[in-house]
C-alpha cells in the first residue's frame, strides 16, 4: 500500500530554514503532483504547494517569496524549504500525494511533521 | 472570491441523517473535495468529483452540488464520524483553497 514518510522539523528559532522531505513508498512517484499542506494549532488546512513528477511548480502566492519546492525521481522523494520562518509558521507540516487529473484529490498523506519557530 | 465558507460546527443525533456545507463562487466551477480529519490524525479523503468514494470509506458518504454550494451527507452518522470536515477546490487560478472545516458532533 502506497505510503508517503515525512522527516525534518522540529523546533526552529526565527529567520532559520524549514527542511522537509517526503518519501513515496508502495507507488509511483511518475504521472502525480506532490504536495505541501500545512495546519497550524486549532486552525484549518493551508496548501503550500505543489511540484510534478517533471519538476513544474506552484507556489501559495502569499508564501511563494520564501519557498522552494525540489524534487529527486531517483529516491521518490520531495522537498520543502521555508526561508525566514517566524512563529506564523508553527505548524503541522503534511505532504500529500494529489491526483489532479478530470478530479482533483489528495489521496495519500503524510502523517506530518510538527514545526515550532521559537526564540 | 477564492474562499470557502463552511460552518464551524454541526451537530447530529447517532443514526441520523446530517449535511456539511460549502459554500463559494469556485464550486460553480470546480467540485468540492471533501476530507475527514479526526483530531491528531492526517485528513483523510471521504469524497472527490461528483461523489467519488475511495476505496473503504463507507457508502454513507455522498455528495452533492448547486450551484455555488456543495454538500458531503452523511446517512446514518455513526460515532466514529465525529471530526472535522474540510471541503477543497480551487481558485481563479487553479491553485487549492480549503474551507475552514466543521466540526461534525455526534450525540
Amino acid at each position: 500500500q502506497e505510503q508517503l514518510q515525512q522527516w525534518g522539523g522540529g523546533l526552529l528559532k526565527p529567520s532559520e530554514t524549514l527542511s522537509l522531505t517526503c518519501a513515496v513508498y508502495g507507488g509511483s512517484f511518475s504521472g502525480f503532483h506532490w504536495s505541501w499542506i500545512r495546519q497550524s494549532p486549532g486552525k484549518g488546512l493551508e496548501w503550500i504547494g505543489e511540484i510534478d513528477d517533471r519538476g513544474s511548480i506552484k507556489y501559495n502566492p502569499s508564501l511563494k517569496s520564501r519557498l522552494t519546492m525540489s524534487l529527486d525521481t531517483s529516491k521518490n522523494q520531495f522537498f520543502l524549504k521555508m526561508r525566514s520562518v517566524t512563529a506564523a509558521d508553527t505548524a503541522v507540516y503534511y505532504c500529500a500525494k494529489l491526483s489532479a487529473g478530470l478530479f482533483y484529490y489528495m489521496d495519500v498523506w503524510g502523517k506530518g511533521t510538527t514545526v515550532t519557530v521559537s526564540s | 472570491s477564492s474562499e470557502l465558507t463552511q460552518d464551524p460546527a454541526v451537530s447530529v443525533a447517532l443514526g441520523q441523517t446530517v449535511r456539511i456545507t460549502c459554500q463559494g463562487d469556485s464550486l460553480r466551477s470546480y467540485y468540492a473535495t471533501w476530507y475527514q480529519q479526526r483530531p491528531g490524525q492526517a485528513p483523510l479523503l471521504v469524497i472527490y468529483g461528483q461523489s467519488n468514494r475511495p476505496s473503504g470509506i463507507p457508502g454513507r458518504f455522498s455528495a452533492s452540488s448547486s450551484g455555488d454550494t456543495a454538500s458531503l451527507t452523511i446517512t446514518g452518522a455513526q460515532a466514529e464520524d465525529e471530526a472535522d470536515y474540510y471541503c477543497n477546490s480551487r481558485d481563479n487560478n487553479g491553485n487549492p483553497v480549503f474551507g475552514g472545516g466543521t466540526r461534525l458532533t455526534v450525540l
